[in-house]
This record gives structure tokens, sequence and C-alpha cells, in this order.
């Protein structure tokens, strides 16, 4: 498996409190994601980082920030959480070929938030 | 990236093979097939892809036909712990990078 972890694995928080995910990888990957999962939609993209400092929308991305100050950590922050936004998020890290041409995304075990 | 059609559930006896379909009619030529499982509670993992011939590795096997419309997942001898939704996914070496997941199926073996 690849090596990567999120913490925390279970956080219950309260409406308008800041909250920060964290996803460390040990495989010094380029490409790092954030996505959430919820019944009914499937895992939806919140953003991605395509290296350090890099980052760039997903398609649900109102609400949440990200950064990335080195290569292993990518953080996910929800500025004022909401009940919508309870969900399990999950992070995945993107490998690519020596050519370049494929691109597998590795995934992390999921953190699950519950917002009152 | 193309979108995907699989059957919503299938059931498999422990042992045997476990053949799941998809049909990814609209798929380009630029587009690899990517299977993904989701075993209860875990995050997604990886099993194998392909661009138009036929892949196997130590997991699965995969199936491409040759007009690539469709594809097959093939677990030689399932067991209690591949009881999970199995997710084909298609799509491009460039632009978008995140993975389009749909809804899968949800594959069950039996005793």
């Amino acid at each position: 498996d690849a090596g990567i972890t999120q913490s925390p694995r279970h956080k219950v928080t309260e409406t308008g409190t800041p909250v920060t995910l964290r996803c460390h990888q040990t495989e010094n990957h380029r490409y790092m994601y954030w996505y959430r999962q919820d019944p009914g939609h499937g895992l939806r993209l919140i953003h991605y980082s395509y290296g350090v400092k890099d980052t760039d929308k997903g398609e649900v991305s109102d609400g949440y920030s990200v950064s990335r100050s080195k290569t292993e950590d990518f953080l996910l922050t929800l500025e004022s959480a909401t009940s919508s936004q309870t969900s399990v998020y999950f992070c995945a890290i993107s490998s690519r070929s020596v050519a370049g041409l494929q691109e597998t995304q590795y995934f992390g075990p999921g953190t699950r938030l519950l917002v009152l | 990236d193309a979108k995907t059609t699989q059957p919503p559930s299938m059931d498999c006896a422990e042992g045997r093979a476990a053949n799941l379909p998809c049909n990814h009619s609209t798929i380009s030529g630029n587009e690899y097939v990517y299977w993904y499982r989701q075993i209860h509670s875990q995050g997604p993992q990886y099993i194998i892809h392909g661009l138009k011939n036929n892949e196997t590795n130590e997991m699965a096997s995969l199936i491409i036909t040759e007009d690539r419309k469709s594809s097959t997942l093939i677990l030689p001898h399932a067991t209690l712990r591949d009881t999970a939704v199995y997710y084909c996914i298609v799509r491009a070496t460039t632009g978008a990078n995140n993975l389009f997941f749909g809804t899968g199926t949800r594959l069950t073996v039996i005793p």
C-alpha cells in the first residue's frame, strides 16, 4: 500500500468552527488530492495540488481551502464548518509512469467528519 | 472523461471467478480504463488499468474489447474479502486530474 496517512481519522466539531485535516505521504509523489464522499454522490474532488505551493480547485471547493508547504503534507481547511460538510474525506496521491502517460491515484484511509 | 455503466450489484460464490462488466461506449483513444474497489469504510483501492491490451496483475485481470467500448474485470478466485464496491473509470492522461467514480458495482461473495 502507498504510504498515505490521514489525521485525524475521526472528528466531531461544531458549526462555525475551523477544522484542518492533514494528509501525509512518504512516497514523494508530486500530485495530491482531497475528495469527499457522500451517499448518492460518490467521490467528488475538492482541491488538488500539483506541487509545493501549487494548488487548484476541484468541483466542490466552496468553503474549503488547502495548503501545501512541503511535498509530503497536504492540508485541507474548513474555514467555518457547516453541517453540509459532514462527510468522509479522502486524500489521494498520484504516481506517474516513467513516460508520464499513465497516472494512478492511491487513496488514504479517510477522515470521518461530523459537524453538529 | 467518458462515462461508464456498471450493473449495480452482483453475487459470486466463494472460490469462483467474479466477472464484473463495464460499458464505456464513448471512450476516446487516449483514455485508459481503471478499476478501483472500496471495501466498506475504507479508502478506494487501485486494482488495475489498461489502454487496449488485456492486463493481468496479482489481483485481477482486465479484458478490454477490441473496439474498447467495454471491459471486464476478472477476479479469478473470489474470496469473502473481495466483497466490495467496484468502480470502473475511464480517464485521459491529460486534462482534469480527478477520477469520476460513479456508483460502481456492489460485489457480494457468498460462502
